[in-house]
Order: C-alpha cells, then structure tokens, then sequence
C-alpha cells in the first residue's frame, strides 16, 4: 500500500471556521492531488501540486487553497467553511516516471460543516 | 478533451451471476484507462488499468476488462460475483502522468445471497 496519510480523519466544524486538512506521503511522488467525494458527482479535483511551491486549480478550487512546502506534505485549507463543503476530502499521490500517471489515494478525511 | 460516463448508478446481481459494469468514455489522445474499487469507508483502491499494452486488462479479485476502441468502451466484468465484490466503482481516464484524471460518476454494486 501506497504511504498516504490523512488528518484529521474525521471533522466537524461551524460554518466560518477555518479549517486545513493535511495530506502526509512517504513515498516521494512529484504529484499530489485533492478531491472531494459527493453522492451523484464521483470524485472532483479541488487543487494539485506537480512540485514543492507548485500548485495548480482544479474543477472545483473556489473557496479553497492548497500549499506544500516540503514534498511529503500537501495542506488544504478552507478559508470560511460553508455546508456547501460538507463532503469526503480524498489525497491522492501519482509515481514519477510512470506513464499511466495512476493514482494512489490516502482513506479519506470526511469533514462537516454545521 | 476527456470525460467518463457510466451507465447505471446502482447495479444488483445475484451471487454467482456474471457482474457487468459500464463505462464509455471520450478522448481525443490515446488513453490511460482505469477501474477503482472504493469499499465502504475507504479510499479507492485500483483495480486495473489499460495501458495500450492489451486490449483485454486482467485486474484483482477475477475482474477483467476489455477495451473497445470502435465503441469508445471499457466494460468491467467478472464471471461470478461474490458476496465481497459489493462496493462501488469508478470508472477513470487519463492522458498520463502529470494530465488529469477524469472520473465517472460511480456504479454501486450490491450482491444479493
């Protein structure tokens, strides 16, 4: 199994409250990705990071920033949570060199917002 | 441009029966194509890929798919489902590494005893 680690695991939290997810990988992938999971839609992209400092949007980025400073870590964050974002937050991690650009994805973090 | 459909968000098959799990996509590059598995509570876990090496993909727990140009298709199938394989899969395509994954809405499976 691929090393990805997701905290907090679970979370609860009020609209307005800042929150940040973190993303933990031990295998030292180039690219890390987050989604979100949402009944009727599959997986959407919020953000994905191709490097250290080196970020990028996805389909669904409005309300949300990312940041790695170091390969291993790829943060989340929601600014001013709304229930819109009430949803399972999925890491996932793609290997460099490999041309099918597979993912690997961490257990899910599944947030509430009040 | 790439995206995923699947036909049909909840498929019911008697244990023992053949599993048939539809997906079409669209590309306009050769394709990386993908079948994830996701247990209750868990991320998802790949389950087989193509990768232009063969057109029918062997993949884990006696799932195959075949590739059908012709039809834009990659159908996941499994002779005799088991009371296990009751999860949902996702359907995905990609241009390759570094490119986006595009997934399918989901198609939950259930299995009846």
């Amino acid at each position: 199994d691929a090393g990805i680690t997701q905290s907090p695991r679970h979370k609860v939290t009020e609209t307005g409250t800042p929150v940040t997810l973190r993303c933990h990988q031990t295998e030292n992938h180039r690219y890390m990705y987050w989604y979100r999971q949402d009944p009727g839609h599959g997986l959407r992209l919020i953000h994905y990071s191709y490097g250290v400092k080196d970020t990028d949007k996805g389909e669904v980025s409005d309300g949300y920033s990312v940041s790695r400073s170091k390969t291993e870590d790829f943060l989340l964050t929601l600014e001013s949570a709304t229930s819109s974002q009430t949803s399972v937050y999925f890491c996932a991690i793609s290997q460099t060199g490999v041309d099918t650009g597979e993912l690997f994805f961490g257990e899910g973090s599944r947030l509430t917002v009040l | 441009a790439q995206s995923v459909t699947q036909l049909g968000s909840h498929v019911s098959v008697s244990e023992g029966a053949l599993v048939l799990l539809r997906c079409n996509y669209s590309s306009s590059v050769p394709p990386y194509l993908f079948w994830y598995v996701q247990y209750p509570n868990q991320g998802l876990q790949l389950l087989l890929k193509y990768t232009s090496a063969a057109t029918l993909v062997k993949g884990i727990n006696g799932f195959e798919a075949e590739f059908k140009k012709s039809e834009t298709s990659f159908h996941l199938t499994k002779p005799s489902a088991h009371m296990s394989d009751a999860a949902e899969y996702f359907c995905a395509v990609s241009a390759g590494t570094g490119n986006q994954f595009y997934f399918g809405t989901g198609t939950s499976l259930t299995v009846i005893p």
